[in-house]
């Protein structure tokens, strides 16, 4: 079973700013979150992943509250070719499974 | 896109056909992933391997075989196709550090079994 709670779906304007929130509550002290995302049937891309601290990639950043029972994707400057379904996932080390959810459908309306 | 290659792509089959599916990995990673995707839901693990010759059940692996005979090359065989296999399959490697395993997904598989 997934770990992580999502919204079912979203929308956000062109340009703006995109935060995608993700429950967490039962993770454990060595699993990591990590964001993907699929468009279409394509498979999963990834996007960022963090322990304990906020992340920033040319992507995304990640915010991880203290308690790291939930993280928020901020996608910075929505465009329509971010309109994707967005996994949050966590998982422990090397080896250890993915376990996916239904995620999130974000659509970016022009 | 950590190399990954499956084939074939798209499949039609018949039910109680045996069919296999292949993943290829050209940059000698130690873990592979086999998913399965259904409409409407997340990806859900058939099985993995760890390393050639080892594998392991995942959570939905029953109908299902894996082999992996070299490092490269990640088999997955339905030995008797029925009509619930249905699916988009996807391959997965695990680039890795000490304590944290991205994994990294091929384009996918469109098996319809009729």
């Amino acid at each position: 079973d997934a770990k992580t709670t999502q919204p079912p779906s979203m929308d956000c304007a062109e340009g703006r700013a995109a935060n995608l929130p993700c429950n967490h509550s039962t993770i454990s002290g060595n699993e990591y979150v990590y964001w993907y995302r699929q468009i279409h049937s394509q498979g999963p891309q990834y996007i960022i992943h963090g322990l304990k601290n906020n992340e920033t990639n040319e992507m995304a950043s990640l915010i991880i509250t203290e308690d790291r029972k939930s993280s928020t994707l901020i996608l910075p400057h929505a465009t329509l070719r971010d309109t994707a379904v967005y996994y949050c996932i966590v998982s422990g080390g090397t080896g250890n499974q993915f376990y996916f959810g239904t995620g999130t459908s974000l659509t970016v309306i022009p | 896109d950590a190399g990954i290659t499956q084939s074939p792509r798209h499949k039609v089959t018949e039910t109680g056909t045996p069919v296999t599916l292949r993943c290829h990995q050209t940059e000698n990673h130690r873990y592979m992933y086999w998913y399965r995707q259904d409409p409407g839901h997340g990806l859900r693990l058939i099985h993995y391997s760890y390393g050639v010759k080892d594998t392991d059940k995942g959570e939905v692996s029953d109908g299902y075989s894996v082999s992996r005979s070299k490092t490269e090359d990640f088999l997955l065989t339905l030995e008797s196709a029925t009509s619930s296999q249905t699916s988009v399959y996807f391959c997965a490697i695990t680039t890795s550090g000490a304590r944290e395993s991205t994994q990294y997904f091929g384009p996918g598989t469109r098996l319809t079994v009729l």
